[in-house]
């Protein structure tokens, strides 16, 4: 079992929809981070956060550090949007934090 | 602010030779450098820590002496990948943070490595 797992794998959305990624964890964690991988491979890091929430723009992060959990919401949804959207989680092992990351969620949204 | 650059940002190279993939952070000091790779629908995948002027901390299963890292300064990390095969075909990423284990990691944009 992956330490981070994330749903939907795929999603598909029309332009103005309310979009809700969700990723779950299995370990003790020091921050979560989302990702947005663009089709050229390029990373950026949308948010990192280690308690509640975060908006910026009509992006929103949460994270329920209790139930291992945390969604990225997207509002308004654009065609720009579509990427893929990566929850990866910060572990500190032996002095030095380590990333590791769930497999994505590629979203698409359509005009 | 915080910038991260990688060059080249493909390469394609025969079985056998070695190729070297550059990190730079362009606006900050990193620290600490990651090194990722990720192959077709797979998620990143890390392969080695490197903190400046130290030796590069590898991942389980990653071979040091196949993929030598360098980061001789705060702004630039190197990954060679050598005697390449194309099972080393796949997306090489870094990352650099600028300060303690606890900072936000800056991607860069990655290198597509195919080897004939």
């Amino acid at each position: 079992k992956n330490e981070v797992e994330q749903s939907p794998q795929n999603l598909t959305a029309q332009e103005g929809e309310f979009i809700t990624i969700n990723c779950s964890y299995s370990v003790g964690i020091s921050a979560l981070h989302w990702l947005q991988q663009h089709p050229g491979g390029g990373i950026v890091s949308l948010f990192m956060l280690s308690s509640g929430k975060k908006k910026h723009g009509r992006l929103i992060a949460t994270i329920n550090i209790q139930e291992k959990h945390s969604s990225l919401h997207i509002t308004a949804s654009h065609p720009r949007d579509s990427a893929v959207y990566i929850c990866a989680v910060s572990l500190i092992q032996g002095g030095s934090e380590k990333l590791v990351f769930g497999k994505g969620t590629k979203l698409t949204v359509n005009p | 602010g915080a910038v991260v650059s990688q060059h080249p940002s493909w390469v394609i190279c025969k079985s056998g030779t070695s190729v070297k993939i550059e990190c730079r952070s362009l606006d900050f000091q990193a620290t600490t450098m990651f090194w990722y790779r990720q192959f077709p629908k797979q998620s990143l995948m890390l392969m080695a820590t490197s903190n400046e002027g130290s030796k590069a901390t590898y991942e389980q299963g990653v071979e040091k002496d196949k993929f030598l890292i360098n980061h001789a300064s705060l702004t630039l990390s190197t990954l060679t990948v050598t005697s390449a095969h194309p099972e080393d075909s796949s997306f090489y990423i870094c990352s650099a943070t600028p300060g303690t284990a606890y900072n936000e990691q800056f991607f860069g944009p990655g290198t597509r490595l195919t080897v004939l």
